[in-house]
């Protein structure tokens, strides 16, 4: 079946600082990815569509400047938070694929901004 | 618009005890999909199902079963003889044309069963 990876996994990072993530599509080409945050307890949230070759879709109130995305191949989307801030801190997951084929998500990434 | 609701927070059952977690979707749109994730403890999610809006038969997989109703735009997901290891936090989600496929999640319905 499709595998998507997402590193890392956790990550914990000072207040300002920049850090990127990873979400990559294994076995499959992902023309689209899609990326969500959760806060604790609460629902995953779209922020983004990442298109590759092109420039990201965002999602109402998500900060494009603070939320870099690129999708430079088929196979990789990067979400960069840069200057990042304790209420930053959540868990980001990736998902690709089709809808009539279903999405794969990746396991996620904790973020901790200290 | 799009939109998914789980009218039910937290659901506390005792094991062996059935369950159903219900799901309410809106969409305009006559092609689209429907599906159920498990998210356990420790945060990856676990794809359950995935139904088309053209499928309206039910389906069983084990102790699970999906009962989608067009008729009240209804997606319920029941789990027979209920076990600890279900314990976890379950989203409906719905992925239509015109939100060009985004995945739109409900607020997850979370779910414990007792020993």
């Amino acid at each position: 079946g499709a595998v998507v990876s997402q590193h890392p996994s956790r990550v914990i990072c000072k207040s300002g600082t920049s850090v990127k993530i990873e979400c990559r599509s294994l076995d499959f080409q992902a023309t689209t990815m899609f990326w969500y945050r959760q806060f604790p307890k609460q629902s995953l949230m779209l922020m983004a569509t990442s298109n590759e070759g092109s420039k990201a879709t965002y999602e109402q109130g998500v900060e494009k400047d603070k939320f870099l995305i690129n999708h430079a191949s088929l196979t990789l989307s990067t979400l960069t938070v840069t200057s990042a801030h304790p209420e930053d801190s959540s868990f980001y997951i990736c998902s690709a694929g089709q809808p009539s084929y279903g999405y794969t998500f990746g396991s996620g990434t904790r973020l901790t901004v200290v | 618009a799009q939109k998914v609701t789980q009218a039910q927070t937290e659901i506390s059952v005792v094991e062996k005890e059935d369950v159903t977690l219900d799901c309410v979707y809106e969409t305009r749109d006559t092609t689209y999909y429907l599906f159920w994730y498990k998210q356990p403890p420790s945060g990856e999610l676990v794809f359950l199902i995935r139904r088309n809006s053209f499928d309206e038969q039910n389906e069983i997989s084990g102790r699970y079963s999906w009962n989608f109703q067009k008729s009240t735009s209804s997606f319920n997901f029941t789990i027979t003889a209920s076990q600890v290891v279900d314990s976890a936090v379950y989203f409906c989600a719905l992925s239509a044309n015109t939100g060009g496929f985004k995945t739109i999640f409900g607020a997850g319905t979370r779910l414990f069963v007792k020993a």
